[in-house]
């Protein structure tokens, strides 16, 4: 089945540090890939997609590139804000696991000012 | 727009009782909504899709007798909890399918049984 692997956190940065938060699918066909927020207490927000190879999604200074032949979508911000600290999420939907998402574990991001 | 709302936020119930969560999507239709179950530090766990005027689909190992899922109109979803058990205390969070195939997430209950 689909899978989603982020790398491992807990992440703490400084504050304008540049962040980058690694995620790898396996899918059969083209899903499309998410990356979702989470602050503390609150439920998923979406920060930006991408639905097809080379598609760059962005939002709030986030960005993430749908790369096929390496089947990633790396999450990265140049300069981070003590408001950045969340959950990050990487997610795909379709693949196999039609009409659900497929979730990372999560990446803890602490900005310290 | 795309704005979903879940009822109550925060719950705390006996063990052996029965609790109810409400999802709603405020500004938009979703034929489809779907219940995780998310644990401390931990990612979501999807426990059910929610199909209006139809029975819901179970993940595995869900009980669905425990979770009880009723979405009667295009808007509200509930999910049941039943016989609480302190093993159930965890957050809730629902999603609501938009369109096209986008998933809007409502801000999670927490739920604790004593």
């Amino acid at each position: 089945g689909d899978s989603v692997t982020q790398m491992e956190g807990p992440v703490t940065l400084s504050e304008e540090a540049f962040l980058t938060i690694n995620c790898t699918y396996t899918a059969t066909g083209y899903p499309s890939l998410f990356w979702y927020v989470q602050y503390p207490g609150e439920g998923l927000q979406l920060l930006l997609k991408a639905t097809k190879a080379d598609d760059k999604g962005s939002n709030k200074g986030f960005e993430a590139t749908y790369r096929k032949e390496t089947t990633s979508f790396h999450l990265e911000k140049g300069s981070v804000q003590v408001s950045d600290s969340a959950v990050y999420f990487c997610a795909s939907f379709g693949g196999t696991s039609y009409g659900k998402l497929t979730f990372g574990q999560g990446t803890i991001l602490t900005v310290h000012p | 727009g795309a704005v979903v709302s879940q009822h109550p936020s925060r719950v705390i119930c006996k063990s052996g009782t029965s609790v109810k969560i409400e999802c709603r999507s405020l500004d938009f239709q979703a034929t489809t909504m779907f219940w995780y179950r998310q644990f401390p530090k931990k990612s979501l766990m999807l426990m059910a899709t929610s199909n209006e005027g139809s029975k819901a689909t179970y993940e595995q190992g869900v009980e669905k007798d425990k979770f009880l899922i009723n979405h009667a109109s295009l808007t509200l979803s509930t999910l049941t909890v039943t016989s609480a058990h302190p093993e159930d205390s965890s957050f809730y969070i629902c999603s609501a399918q938009g369109d096209p195939y986008e998933q809007y997430f409502g801000p999670g209950t927490r739920l604790t049984v004593t």
